[in-house]
């Protein structure tokens, strides 16, 4: 059964650091790109990043570049999201989702971690 | 970057109606276009992949239909399970971008 679980959120001051994880497992982690999704509260879907299955090649939404950086390890089977300059519109449950066949689009998705940034 | 527009942001059905929600990207996306489930306190589920082929094991009341920069999402029956927020996403560019979402609530 395939499966992520996110795990890193918490409460962060703005302009701190926090690095989310998401651990996968029953499939291939290598073999598939994976993706950041997020949505603040009462709000809707808001694409973050993404990464090939190889880790070779990267994408950012505008609103988080610079900022966050996406990277994974396919020896422990786990995606990351490291996020710096953290701000208040940055809050938002986060979302892992591995990609749905060959492709990059998020098919299957785990049940998030809650980034809360406020002083 | 893309925009994603969905229409109505929020629908009112009953029990058994057919409905249809409507997506439209401010330039052509050929098929790459996905449609999602979501509850309240859940993850998104991935329902519709490619305009209008369906996932596995989701139910054949759903379809959907278009390319280019017009797509619907049709409940041919609606079923009390159904009443949930619907996004679509576009996966054709990066960045790949949602719609705003359309809320299917109960009458």
């Amino acid at each position: 059964e395939v499966q992520v679980v996110e795990s890193g959120g918490g409460l962060v001051q703005p302009g701190g650091s926090l690095r989310l994880s998401c651990a996968a497992s029953g499939f291939t982690f290598s073999n598939y790109a994976m993706s950041w999704v997020r949505q603040a509260p009462g709000k809707g879907l808001e694409w973050v990043s993404a990464i090939r299955d190889s880790g070779s090649t990267t994408y950012y939404a505008d609103s988080v570049k610079g900022r966050f950086t996406i990277s994974r390890d396919n020896s422990k089977n786990t995606l990351y999201l490291q996020m710096n300059s953290l701000r208040a519109e940055d809050t938002a449950v986060y979302y892992c989702a591995r990609a749905y066949g060959s492709g990059s689009l998020p098919g299957y998705w785990g049940q998030g971690t809650l980034v809360t940034v406020s002083s | 970057d893309i925009q994603m527009t969905q229409s109505p942001s929020t629908l009112s059905a009953s029990v058994g109606d057919r409905v249809t929600i409507t997506c439209r990207a401010s330039q052509s996306i050929n098929s790459w276009l996905a449609w999602y489930q979501q509850k309240p306190g859940k993850a998104p589920k991935l329902l519709i992949y490619k305009a209008s082929s369906l996932q596995s094991g989701v139910p054949s009341r759903f379809s959907g239909s278009g390319s280019g920069t017009e797509f619907t999402l049709t409940i041919s029956s609606l079923q009390p399970d159904d009443f949930a927020t619907y996004y679509c996403q576009q996966y054709d560019s990066y960045p790949h971008t949602f719609g705003q979402g359309t809320k299917l609530d109960l009458k």
